[in-house]
Order: C-alpha cells, then sequence, then structure tokens
C-alpha cells in the first residue's frame, strides 16, 4: 500500500529550538497538507500546496512556521523559534485535486518543546 | 461561521450492537461528506463518502444517511466489534474546495 512518510516520528526540543518537520507525500499525489492536532483543538489545517505551490497557510502561526515543498517528494515544515504551545502532533496528508476520495494522512510527528 | 459537532466526546457500546455516531453542521451546504477513521497515534483513516444526493451509503458492516435537511450525517456500526473502537471524524465537503475542516471526533469504544 503506497503511504505517507513523515519523519521524524517523535521530536522533543527545548524552546527556542528550530524545529524542521518532514513529509514524504503519494508519488502522484499532486495536493499536500499540513494539519496539526491537539487535544484542545483537534484537527486544525496549517497549510497545503498543489503542484507544489503553496495555496493557503492561513493557518500558521507567519512569524515563526514555514512550509515548503523544494521538489515533488518532500513537503517541510519549520518551526523556527519553537515555543511550548508548539507542543502536538502533526500531520502530512496528500491527496488528487478534484478526487472525491479521502487523502491519506502520515502517522505524524509528535513534537514537544521543553 | 461554519461549524462541525459530533456527538458526545465518547460513547461506550457493546460489542454485537449497533454503534451511532452523528455529526450536525451548521452554516454549510455540504455536496459530499467524507468519514475518517482514527487510531491512537495514527493518522486519521479515509473510510467512505456520501454525496448530497444520497441518502445512504453501506460499506460492509457500516452505513452512513446523509440529511441535507437536518444538515445531519449518522454513521452506523453493525455488529460492533473490540476492533471498531477508534476516534470517527466527519468532514463536510465542496467541490472545488480541497481543504478538510474536521469535526470534533467522536471517540468510540466497543466493550466486550
Amino acid at each position: 500500500d503506497a503511504r505517507v512518510t513523515q519523519t521524524p516520528r517523535h521530536k522533543v526540543t527545548e524552546m527556542g529550538q528550530e524545529v524542521t518537520m518532514r513529509c514524504q507525500p503519494i508519488l502522484g499525489h499532486n495536493t499536500v497538507f499540513w494539519y496539526r492536532q491537539t487535544m484542545m483543538q483537534g484537527l486544525e489545517l496549517l497549510a497545503y500546496f498543489r503542484n507544489r505551490a503553496p495555496l493557503d497557510d492561513s493557518g500558521m502561526p507567519k512569524d515563526r512556521f514555514s512550509a515548503e515543498m523544494p521538489d515533488a517528494t518532500l513537503a517541510t515544515l519549520k518551526i523556527q523559534p519553537s515555543e511550548p504551545r508548539d507542543s502536538a502532533v502533526y500531520f502530512c496528508a496528500s491527496g488528487l485535486t478534484g478526487s472525491l476520495n479521502g487523502y491519506t494522512f502520515g502517522s505524524g510527528t509528535r513534537l514537544t518543546v521543553v | 461561521s461554519q461549524k462541525i459537532e459530533q456527538n458526545s466526546e465518547a460513547l461506550n457500546i457493546q460489542e454485537g450492537k449497533t454503534a451511532t455516531l452523528t455529526c450536525n453542521y451548521t452554516n454549510y451546504s455540504p455536496a459530499y461528506l467524507q468519514w475518517y477513521r482514527q487510531d491512537p497515534g495514527r493518522g486519521p483513516v479515509f473510510l467512505l463518502l456520501i454525496r448530497e444526493n444520497e441518502k445512504e451509503k453501506r460499506k460492509e458492516r457500516l452505513k452512513v444517511t446523509f440529511d441535507t435537511t437536518l444538515k445531519q450525517s449518522l454513521f452506523h456500526i453493525t455488529a460492533s466489534q473490540p476492533a471498531d473502537s477508534a476516534t470517527y471524524l466527519c468532514v463536510p465537503r465542496n467541490f472545488g474546495n480541497e481543504k478538510l475542516t474536521f469535526g470534533t471526533g467522536t471517540r468510540l469504544t466497543i466493550i466486550p
């Protein structure tokens, strides 16, 4: 089965440090999403790309978060500087534009900022 | 603003019974609705979708209904099993809108 691969699975870092999360979408999928999940807020959309172009990053704190797709096989989400309130599970998902089928999610990166 | 509400945060059902989960939405006119399942430590997994012109959709032990008048979808699991224990999320969607806005989710526990 094709899958979305996220690395690292877990990350513990100190406040103020830079954190980079990576995602390898399913080959052929042209839409990539970054979500954040916390107990309080549930799943929140941070940013998404279509054909590697950023379409919406309104869910991201702009001053510290950035998302990019350097190529079709890699999406990155960076936090600099990290803060304790960024502690959450970050999911990447990919899919095909126009498909009614759901998107495929990775297993997430659990980030803890101490 | 658009809002998606799913019934009670947690639902406990005896094994073998039918579990019914509710998704209500406001300020939406979705063309279709998707249901996802999420297990602890994993990302959501797509289960099935139902279109606005379909009243009911079935897939094995799953049944979904969609009432656009009530602005509600019901998700049923018949002959429930402990392996069905998970959080279930509904996502109302429109064509051309790629962004998924998830409901709050219902954590279902099937008790042996």
